[in-house]
């Protein structure tokens, strides 16, 4: 699997947006590029993804750059339960498992 | 969106014994299911990949013999640790693909092993 590269930590206020960028320079051109995040003592939980265009759901935005070198995620306004690890991972149309990097810690501050 | 239930969410056994994890799809069908195992601070690291009717597939460096994985039915696999010791002390977790390109993850399974 291609790989992805993410800041290590993030800081944000409550009730403000927040942008977590996501490096993919070597994507191909079959890949997904999906977003899951983890809360504590949880197991990962889908967020969004997407392939060329922008998505939105009722989580999240996904903005993704015109050559697919990168994307971003949006929180549109976060709360305190969005302090989780965001990990940004590319997948093509197979079935194989997920490669997990070490993510993005969103830290919300009230 | 589709459930992934695991089962025990949290477990303690002493070193020497064996410990079943169960991993259910609840409204879906899985012929393929992945499980995971995550040291503390450490991403999720994928173990092994469960097939409905044949053999689980191995990531390198994994002990198939120690780790027994079977995927009896469309909506069930489990993953025995058999000789557990504490360095097997870790989060597990199951995820099944959902259509083509999402996958949905159980909650998770705390084993401590003393």
């Amino acid at each position: 699997d291609a790989k992805t590269t993410q800041p290590n930590s993030m800081e944000s206020n409550e009730e403000e947006p927040v942008h977590l960028p996501c490096n993919h320079s070597t994507i191909s051109g079959t890949d997904y590029i999906h977003w899951y995040r983890q809360l504590p003592s949880q197991g990962p939980e889908y967020v969004i993804h997407g392939l060329t265009s922008n998505v939105n759901n009722r989580m999240a935005s996904l903005a993704i750059a015109e050559d697919r070198k990168s994307s971003t995620l949006i929180l549109h306004r976060a709360t305190l339960r969005d302090a989780a690890v965001y990990y940004c991972i590319l997948r093509g149309g197979g079935a194989d498992g997920l490669t997990f990097g070490k993510g993005t810690h969103l830290i919300i501050q009230p | 969106g589709a459930v992934v239930s695991q089962h025990p969410s949290r477990v303690i056994c002493k070193s020497g014994t064996s410990v079943k994890i169960e991993c259910r799809s609840l409204d879906f069908q899985a012929t393929t299911m992945f499980w995971y195992r995550q040291f503390p601070k450490q991403s999720l690291m994928l173990m092994a990949t469960s097939n409905e009717g044949s053999k689980a597939t191995y990531e390198q460096g994994v002990e198939k013999d120690k780790f027994l994985i079977n995927h009896a039915s469309l909506t069930l696999s489990t993953l025995t640790v058999t000789s557990a010791h504490p360095e097997d002390s870790s989060f597990y977790i199951c995820s099944a693909p959902y259509g083509v390109v999402e996958a949905f993850f159980g909650q998770g399974t705390r084993l401590t092993v003393v």
